[in-house]
């Protein structure tokens, strides 16, 4: 069965600093991946995704992901935090019959001045 | 286009009593999943709807019902409320139902139960 572990419930970083949140997966089949970033009292809005093809992932806001199959991996970086970066990333797949996000407990970013 | 949008945005209800939530699709959508979000058990999936045909259902119990119109607009209901329903319901939606494409949030109804 699909899952996913995203390492760290909190990370805080400072302004200008390089952001790094972790995500592990484990699928069964060739995994479909996704971030999400989500602000405080609003939805879930889409950083980017990994379906086929190039490895690396670039998204929205300067963030990026790079799909690591031997690692199980899909972290998200972003070289300089902005103030703005502030909130709840999410990493997920999609369920084995593809109709469902599975998702992780979510990573709470803080950026210091 | 106009993103996903849900109603209401705030709702407070009492055990024992029931409640509807609305979600309506992007326009050309035709797949509306729902989710529900809490502090303990984080985002967990709740059904799928695919042209008015349930597709996937999450693990919970039969309390919690949707449906999904001709329009593609769906309503998720929950009778006999607890307390441990009290939680974000956020509805997505997306284009076609390939595994690869993008659902695209609502910004969620918060459902208080006292």
């Amino acid at each position: 069965a699909q899952s996913v572990t995203q390492l760290g419930s909190h990370v805080s970083v400072s302004e200008g600093a390089l952001v790094l949140l972790r995500c592990n997966y484990s699928s069964s089949v060739p995994p479909y991946l996704f971030w999400y970033v989500q602000y405080p009292n609003q939805g879930l809005q889409l950083l980017l995704k990994y379906t086929t093809g190039a490895t690396l992932v670039k998204g929205i806001n300067g963030f990026e992901a790079e799909f690591k199959k031997s690692e199980t991996s899909f972290h998200l970086t972003k070289p300089s935090a902005h103030m703005s970066d502030a909130a709840e990333y999410f990493c997920a797949v999609k369920n084995q019959a593809g109709t469902a996000l599975i998702f992780g407990k979510g990573t709470t970013l803080s950026v210091s001045s | 286009k106009a993103g996903v949008t849900q109603t209401p945005r705030y709702l407070i209800k009492t055990r024992g009593q029931q409640v509807t939530l609305s979600c309506s699709p992007i326009s050309g959508h035709r797949s509306v999943s729902w989710y529900q979000q809490t502090p303990g058990q984080g985002l967990q999936f709740l059904f799928e709807y695919f042209s008015e045909t349930q597709r996937n259902k999450g693990n919970f119990p039969g309390r919690f019902s949707g449906r999904q119109f001709s329009n593609s607009r769906s309503e998720m209901n929950v009778s006999t409320l607890e307390l441990g329903d009290s939680a974000l319901y956020l509805c997505a939606s997306r284009e076609s139902s390939g595994p690869e494409e993008t659902q695209y949030f609502g910004p969620g109804t918060r459902l208080l139960v006292l």
